[in-house]
């Protein structure tokens, strides 16, 4: 089946710990995005990848820290410069088309304790 | 932010009534999508409409744009419990980078 999967679904993080959020993709899509929502939020725009090797900052990327060395893989990383990093994340991929949607995973709930 | 904004942010109607759920934004657009979301899960993908459009259709969804207003609606003809959910507007600009709004959260009661 093709789709888009997130792990771990529930992560705890200790304070001034890294954690690494895993994203994968078998679409075949060129483009990946990572959101992040709060409760009773709506999505913002972390980091965004057109292509492999290549990636762009969203709106609130500080604290934040991706990689895409490979088409189907777009992990995240949660610096300890992140200061309220509790939040569920949200993967997406799309093809690098015009008028064409995003397709997401069933995200990742980090809570630091 | 290229964040659009929705309202109202909560609606309680009774099963069967229509739902209307309102979205504007601050840009040109490409396109405008309408997303649905179940508590604690993933979005899912309702409907796409393009700058050169004013409405469309798909079963019981009615998406209007009006990009001089800069601003959507989706309405929900004959609301089923199942219903119950939020549901997002995404503005897609530069081909395909995609703000989303601050949803609207949609309770139909049985």
């Amino acid at each position: 089946d093709g789709g888009i999967t997130q792990s771990p679904k529930y992560l705890f993080r200790k304070e001034g710990q890294n954690v690494t959020l895993s994203c994968e993709q078998n679409l075949n899509h060129d483009a990946m995005y990572w959101y992040r929502q709060d409760p009773g939020q709506g999505l913002r725009l972390i980091y965004y990848s057109q292509i492999v090797n290549d990636f762009q900052k969203g709106d609130i990327a500080e604290g934040y820290s991706v990689s895409r060395e490979k088409k189907e893989s777009f992990p995240l990383t949660v610096t300890s410069a992140q200061k309220n990093p509790t939040a569920f994340y949200l993967c997406a991929s799309s093809q690098r088309l015009e008028n064409t949607e995003a397709f997401f995973g069933q995200g990742t709930r980090l809570t630091v304790v | 932010s290229q964040q659009g904004e929705e309202d109202p942010q909560a609606l309680s109607i009774q099963e069967g009534e229509n739902a209307t759920m309102n979205c504007s934004y601050k840009t040109s657009i490409n396109n405008l999508q309408w997303y649905r979301q179940n508590s604690g899960r993933g979005l899912v993908h309702l409907i796409l409409i393009r700058s050169n459009e004013r409405e469309k259709h798909s079963g019981r969804l009615r998406v209007t744009l009006d990009t001089s207003k800069k601003s959507s609606s989706l309405l929900i003809t004959a609301s089923r419990a199942a219903d119950t959910a939020s549901y997002f507007c995404a503005t897609v600009i530069g081909g395909n980078q995609f703000y989303f709004g601050t949803g609207t959260s949609l309770t139909v009661i049985p």
